[in-house]
């Protein structure tokens, strides 16, 4: 069975530039969660998109933004890049069904912010 | 806030010798627990998992844990390490009564095992 997949591996952007980052959860998982873990302040929620919709959001500013497709994949967008951005951007995935709320990590992709 | 705090950041054993490392949380409420780790070049991995019933759960590769209510504390453990072992382990936290898709985690404690 195939895990989470994400891409880029890595993302190189200057200050001000958009990144979009991309996610596929695992076969059957129909939520999709992201983690920033920059050096220093270990893995940060950001986001939970579950059936298409966000249900939940860490505290991050608007500029961090995503979205889910139909078969459940993910976007997540970080506008107006900073240098404090650079990090490595986790991807998860879990079945949503009540008491099952295991996550499931993708590779990461690092994020570098010029 | 709820935070999930690691005693230990940087731990370093002899193979064969038992581990302990600690992981306490703040949050008065219903929990579910969980360890991951990171082998070197590889992506977060479950280790094990606390949602309810028996207090001592098993996960893979020998590692167990154990459940504290009183003390908020979910600390792993393994007899006798091997030099595969080494990695970074994180502990993390999230709501039980209610799923609000946000994992809590720990700063991480890495491991190295001496051969």
């Amino acid at each position: 069975e195939a895990g989470v997949t994400q891409s880029p591996t890595h993302l190189i952007k200057t200050r001000g530039q958009q990144a979009t980052l991309r996610c596929s959860p695992i076969s059957g998982h129909t939520s999709v969660y992201w983690y920033q873990q920059a050096l220093g302040l270990g893995l940060q929620f950001l986001l939970w998109y579950d059936e298409g919709e966000e249900r939940n959001r860490g505290n991050f500013p608007p500029r961090f933004s995503g979205r889910q497709f139909p078969n459940y994949s993910s976007e997540l967008n970080v506008n107006a890049l900073e240098l404090e951005d650079s990090a490595l951007y986790l991807c998860a995935s879990s079945l949503t069904i009540a008491g099952s709320y295991e996550q499931y990590f993708g590779p990461g992709t690092r994020l570098t912010v010029t | 806030a709820q935070s999930v705090s690691q005693h230990n950041h940087h731990v370093i054993l002899s193979e064969a010798a038992s581990l302990e490392l600690g992981c306490n949380y703040s949050y008065g409420g219903t929990v579910n627990l969980f360890w991951y780790v990171q082998y070197p070049g590889q992506h977060l991995q479950l280790l094990l998992k606390y949602f309810s019933g028996d207090p001592l759960v098993k996960g893979i590769k020998g590692f167990e844990a154990e459940f504290i209510k009183s003390k908020f504390s979910f600390n792993l453990r393994k007899p006798s390490v091997q030099w595969s072992d080494t990695a970074e382990y994180f502990c993390a936290v999230n709501h039980g009564s209610s799923n609000t898709g946000k994992l809590i985690f720990g700063q991480g404690t890495t491991l190295q095992v001496k051969p």
